[in-house]
């Protein structure tokens, strides 16, 4: 079964501080898909990311990167330099490609607050 | 180009009332998503349709919902006799194509509280 973990809760940071979030899955399929999608105040899911199971290398846009290591089923998301509109909750999703119709497996989300 | 709407976004209903919740996915998308979102918790699914085709159900919590997309485009998620438990955002989100190597758009959700 899918199954997506994401123990931290809630994180906050003084803004220009770098901070994690993590994620870990649990899938039987060797080829999935990891998702991670920002949730701000207004409520509507914006998509930040999607990596396959095949390509574990790193990647970088602007303030996000993104650590995607197999050997712990870890798909960890960092901002550097937070500001405060990254105040959201941030959700980590998986799909698995064997799974016919495909939804996503969401985690419980992290909510993370950037103080001025 | 216009992204996912829903409509209405919030719904205030009395238990046991009929409700009817509307998505307009992005134009030419194949699949369409129903999630349920409880207070502090991820989305989860109910439905999913490819084009008109309803492939699977398996989410819905009770057969007092029912989900259709006639022509493949909009598509309406009707609860009957509401109960306090169906209070949720419901998320509906589109795909352009069947594959799951394609990101999901999400729309805005509808706020369900049943009073």
């Amino acid at each position: 079964a899918q199954k997506v973990t994401q123990a931290q809760t809630e994180i906050s940071v003084v803004e220009k501080e770098d901070v994690t979030l993590d994620c870990v899955y649990e899938t039987r399929d060797t080829t999935y898909y990891l998702f991670w999608y920002k949730q701000p105040p207004s409520g509507e899911l914006v998509f930040l990311i999607r990596r396959n199971s095949f390509d574990e290398q790193n990647e970088i846009s602007g303030r996000y990167s993104w650590n995607f290591q197999k050997s712990t089923s870890s798909f960890n998301f960092t901002i550097t330099a937070s500001q405060v509109v990254d105040s959201a909750v941030y959700f980590c999703a998986l799909s698995e490609a064997n799974s016919g119709n495909t939804p996503l497996v969401f985690g419980k989300g992290t909510r993370l607050s950037v103080i001025a | 180009g216009a992204g996912v709407s829903q409509s209405p976004r919030y719904k205030v209903a009395k238990r046991g009332q009929d409700v009817a919740l509307r998505c307009d996915p992005i134009s030419g998308h194949v699949s369409l998503f129903w999630y349920q979102q409880a207070l502090g918790q991820g989305p989860e699914f109910l439905t999913y349709f490819q084009n008109e085709a309803q492939l699977d159900k398996s989410g819905l919590p009770s057969d007092r919902f029912f989900a259709e997309r006639p022509e493949g485009s909009v598509s309406t998620l009707k609860i009957q006799r509401t109960q306090q438990e169906d209070s949720a955002v419901y998320l509906c989100a589109s795909r352009q194509h069947r594959g799951p190597s394609y990101e999901q758009y999400f729309g805005p959700g509808t706020r369900l509280t049943v009073t």
